[in-house]
């Protein structure tokens, strides 16, 4: 199992310019987040998804866009970047269980840098 | 909303000696885990309480979690080089999401 993939690792965008951060799980689970962290801070939700086709906004939505059209996937879109979006982005997800909230699983993490 | 935060922001140790963080929640939590990121990783998942007044052992690590379900600590007992990384509390307060706290960087000098 390769776990929680998030392409690419390292990216310099210039200003005004869109990207699109991928993350892709094996695990089968239903749940994944995007979170951002900020140098010497912790982790503020973006945008997360409960299953294909559902997703809603976090803490942080603003100048963001996701999709779930699959399970194992889930893109997060910046458009028209702004050096305010500099920062390391970061993919998770969880399986589904009644009555409990199970661990995340990160991924390794994109770090992201606006010009 | 939901805010969680933790103290001490930093912490220095040498090793051997213990160390502590506390994290403390706005609002009542259903349950609380912890995680661990080294320096240039990302968070793993350390240990979840879910139970009032909860106390869990990870070999150096004890894990509480309070009565009232709004506040958590972590201690390490003669810490280690190993240990260093920012410790993050997380609660849910029954959705679906991770409320992040603040973090504790601990650095561990020989």
């Amino acid at each position: 199992n390769a776990g929680v993939t998030q392409t690419p690792k390292f990216r310099i965008l210039k200003i005004g310019q869109s990207m699109t951060l991928q993350c892709t799980q094996d695990m089968n689970h239903n749940y994944m987040y995007w979170y951002r962290q900020d140098p010497g801070m912790g982790l503020k939700l973006i945008y997360y998804s409960v299953g294909a086709g559902i997703t809603d906004k976090g803490e942080v939505p603003n100048g963001y866009n996701v999709s779930r059209s699959t399970t194992e996937d889930f893109p997060l879109r910046l458009e028209l970047a702004a050096p305010s979006q500099t920062s390391v982005y970061f993919c998770a997800s969880r399986k589904w269980e009644q009555g409990a909230n199970q661990p995340q699983h990160f991924g390794d993490g994109t770090r992201l840098s606006i010009l | 909303g939901q805010q969680v935060m933790q103290i001490p922001q930093y912490q220095h140790v040498q090793e051997g000696e213990d160390f502590t963080t506390y994290c403390n929640s706005s609002t009542t939590l259903s349950n609380i885990q912890w995680y661990k990121q080294r320096p240039g990783g990302h968070p793993v998942f350390l240990i979840q309480l879910v139970k009032s007044g909860e106390v869990k052992k990870q070999k150096r690590l004890t894990f509480q979690f309070g009565e009232a379900k709004k506040n958590s600590s972590l201690h390490i007992t003669a810490t280690q080089t190993t240990d260093v990384g920012t410790y993050f509390c997380a609660g849910t307060g029954g959705g679906n999401k991770l409320t992040f706290g603040t973090g504790t960087q601990l650095k561990v000098e020989l």
